[in-house]
């Protein structure tokens, strides 16, 4: 199985910020890579797919970077409601993995 | 509205069964491979299966494997999960999920998820 690994584990960050959160894998894929946020007690929410490509009606200060085995999450500009845990998936190879997720909180 | 809508879950004993449905409406549903996540009360995502649109591709996660069962009624637009032999680490909300691209891609991204569906397994 492809093991994905997102650093930080957690983040304190203030509005205005630029927050950028890494995914590695443990072997290398093209751009089968995904980006979800979760809010506490919601289900999770595509933000990136694709590695890059920005899911309709996202906000455009999210992007995504990167192929092999590493990829980037950026917020360029951290808003209220961006607080939440993130995570990265590939879809490359059964079993679909998720990072272990990343939790951006307040300064 | 495209929407997913889970059921099925609740309070049950170890190794015995459960089955959780996931509703679909507001797209075809014979367009698009599903998939079930899950995660454990304050942990992080875990895939725990997925099938194709014509339920000629199926894949399991190997904690799941030989115990768990996913199914879909493209007539009835419904995924199912059959779960046997539950245990106290198949506690979880689970969550079904559609891939944002339509046949014949292979894999997609997961563009729409349910609101889960928790399962506590527990004596």
């Amino acid at each position: 199985a492809i093991r994905m690994t997102q650093s930080p584990s957690s983040l304190s960050a203030s509005t205005g910020d630029r927050v950028t959160i890494t995914c590695r894998a443990s072997q290398g894929f093209s751009s089968f890579l995904a980006w979800y946020q979760q809010k506490p007690g919601k289900a999770p929410k595509l933000l990136i797919y694709a590695a890059s490509t920005l899911q309709s009606g996202v906000p455009s200060r999210f992007s995504g970077s990167g192929s092999g085995t590493d990829f980037t999450l950026t917020i360029s500009c951290l808003q209220s409601e961006d607080f939440a845990t993130y995570y990265c998936q590939q879809y490359y190879s059964y079993p679909w993995t998720f990072g272990q997720g990343t939790k951006v909180e307040i300064k | 509205e495209v929407q997913l809508v889970e059921s099925g879950g609740g309070l049950i004993q170890p190794d015995r069964s459960l089955r959780l449905s996931c509703a679909a409406s507001g797209f075809t549903f014979d367009d698009y491979a599903m998939h079930w996540v899950r995660q454990a009360p304050g942990k992080g995502l875990e895939w725990v299966s997925s099938i194709s649109w014509n339920s000629g591709s199926i894949g399991y996660a190997d904690s799941v494997k030989g115990r768990f069962t996913i199914s879909r009624d493209n007539a009835k637009n419904s995924l199912y999960l059959q779960m046997n032999s539950l245990r106290a680490e198949d506690t979880a909300l689970y969550y079904c999920a559609k891939v944002n691209v339509i046949v014949p891609a292979a894999t997609g991204a997961f563009d729409i998820w349910g609101q889960g569906t928790m399962v506590i397994v527990s004596s």
